[in-house]
């Protein structure tokens, strides 16, 4: 079992520019969070996904992210045009369970750093 | 809202000292509470929960609700424990994480 992969690991843009990460969850995890972690501080949530309907996006600056999970598989942040406080961690995690009385488990990828200049 | 705080960005002990790392957290309603840890070049993993009541690489924590406290404690560190602590706590309807800024436990030879 792979875990949830992520990619790419690394990516450095200059400011304006768009940008997009990839996730993909444990296999059979309804659920799938996005979460930013600046440095020197934890996660944050950006989004979660319930199979394929994001359930929880207040977070999510919309004016410049997106994200889809158009199957309820694997997922994309993007980011347009990504500005310098952008520079972070984006984590992706996943979780089995949808059900409101169940708290499951959150499994972490390894993150993108993203790097704007 | 709910917040997790951790005052402690570092902690430094010797090998076979006792730790605690403090967590204090302001949550209105019934909080699930969580330990994760990052060891150096691993991703983030959950190492305990607050309901398992359990004790995971012989790390204890128990949740205080009238100190609103989640300490993590363990009585003998090893190197091996040398790693980022996060506490986080989960709001059990909306299941969104709320994680604290972290602690840097290095233990000491």
């Amino acid at each position: 079992e792979a875990g949830v992969v992520q990619s790419p690991r690394y990516k450095i843009i200059e400011k304006k520019q768009p940008v997009a990460f990839w996730c993909n969850p444990i296999s059979g995890h309804n659920t799938l969070y996005w979460y930013r972690q600046n440095l020197g501080q934890g996660p944050e949530l950006l989004i979660r996904y319930e199979n394929e309907e994001a359930v929880d996006d207040s977070q999510l600056p919309k004016d410049r992210f997106s994200a889809e999970r158009l199957k309820g598989v694997d997922s994309t942040l993007k980011i347009q045009p990504a500005e310098l406080g952008d520079s972070a961690v984006y984590l992706c995690a996943s979780s089995l369970s949808n059900t409101l009385q169940d708290t499951d488990t959150q499994y972490f990828g390894p993150g993108t750093r993203l790097t704007v200049l | 809202a709910q917040r997790v705080t951790q005052p402690e960005k570092l902690l430094s002990v010797f090998k076979g000292a006792p730790v605690e790392l403090k967590c204090n957290y302001s949550y209105s309603g019934s909080p699930e509470l969580f330990w994760y840890v990052q060891y150096s070049r691993q991703r983030l993993q959950l190492l305990l929960r607050h309901i398992s009541r359990e004790s995971i690489k012989g790390f204890t924590a128990d949740l205080n609700k009238g100190e609103t406290s989640f300490h993590l404690k363990k009585p003998f560190a090893q190197e091996e424990d040398s790693a980022m602590y996060y506490c986080a706590l989960i709001q059990r309807s909306a299941r969104q994480l709320t994680f604290g800024s972290g602690t840097q436990l290095t233990v000491l030879p």
